[in-house]
């Protein structure tokens, strides 16, 4: 059984540009949260999509979007990219929102 | 009272001793506590996972022990070997909501 899927693993952005970033979760899983991990925040959450709904949103600005597919995947975009953005960006997913949460292997996002 | 407060940073271990993990909560409405292990350049990886209405959970050599008055729980690894050195994180999370409220992680040594 495949796990979470992120694509790109890897992007280096400017300042000022935007990035979507891709997740693909496991077979069946219906929920997906997106969190952010940096050396100083540690793992933060950023959003929770259910059945296509954002259902929760983390303390992150508005430059910070999602959204969720019919077929369960998931992309972020973050606009008006700054220094402070550049992070591992985790997808997890999980059948519903009480369930096991599984992670992917995240995307390493480089803001120079 | 959302945080999560997870002791010690950092923890060396000689193999085959035991490794303990201690966390803290406030928000009583949570009811969901799983740990997740994440090695370099890895997503975090679900070990195990206790709800309330149990005080200690075991599969393997990894223990969960859960005290609900005092608002704790601990990570224990049995029988520490050097393939369990990683950055380990506790988490917390209310019915419902898919969102997880990571400590700041514990990065253990075991050394051979």
């Amino acid at each position: 059984k495949a796990g979470v899927t992120q694509t790109p693993r890897y992007l280096i952005k400017t300042r000022g540009q935007q990035v979507t970033l891709s997740c693909s979760p496991i077979s069946g899983h219906r929920s997906v949260s997106w969190y952010q991990q940096t050396p100083g925040q540690g793992l933060q959450f950023l959003f929770e999509y259910f059945s296509e709904t954002q259902r929760n949103k983390g303390n992150f600005p508005g430059r910070f979007s999602g959204r969720q597919f019919s077929n369960s995947r998931s992309e972020m975009n973050v606009s008006t990219l700054e220094l402070g953005d550049s992070a591992l960006y985790l997808c997890a997913s999980s059948w519903g929102p009480d369930s096991e949460a599984f992670f992917g292997q995240g995307t390493r996002l480089t803001v120079v | 009272q959302q945080q999560v407060k997870q002791s010690p940073q950092s923890l060396i271990v000689q193999k085959g001793g035991i490794s303990i993990i201690n966390c803290a909560y406030e928000n009583t409405a949570f009811d969901y506590f799983p740990w997740y292990q994440q090695f370099p350049g890895k997503g975090p990886a679900l070990l195990i996972a206790i709800r309330p209405d149990v005080s200690e959970k075991k599969e393997g050599r990894f223990t969960i022990s859960f005290n609900k008055s005092a608002k704790q729980f601990s990570l224990h690894i049995m029988d520490s070997q050097p393939g369990d050195s990683a950055t380990y994180f506790c988490a917390a999370s209310k019915r419902n909501t898919g969102k997880l409220i990571f400590g700041q992680g514990t990065t253990l040594q075991v050394k051979p």
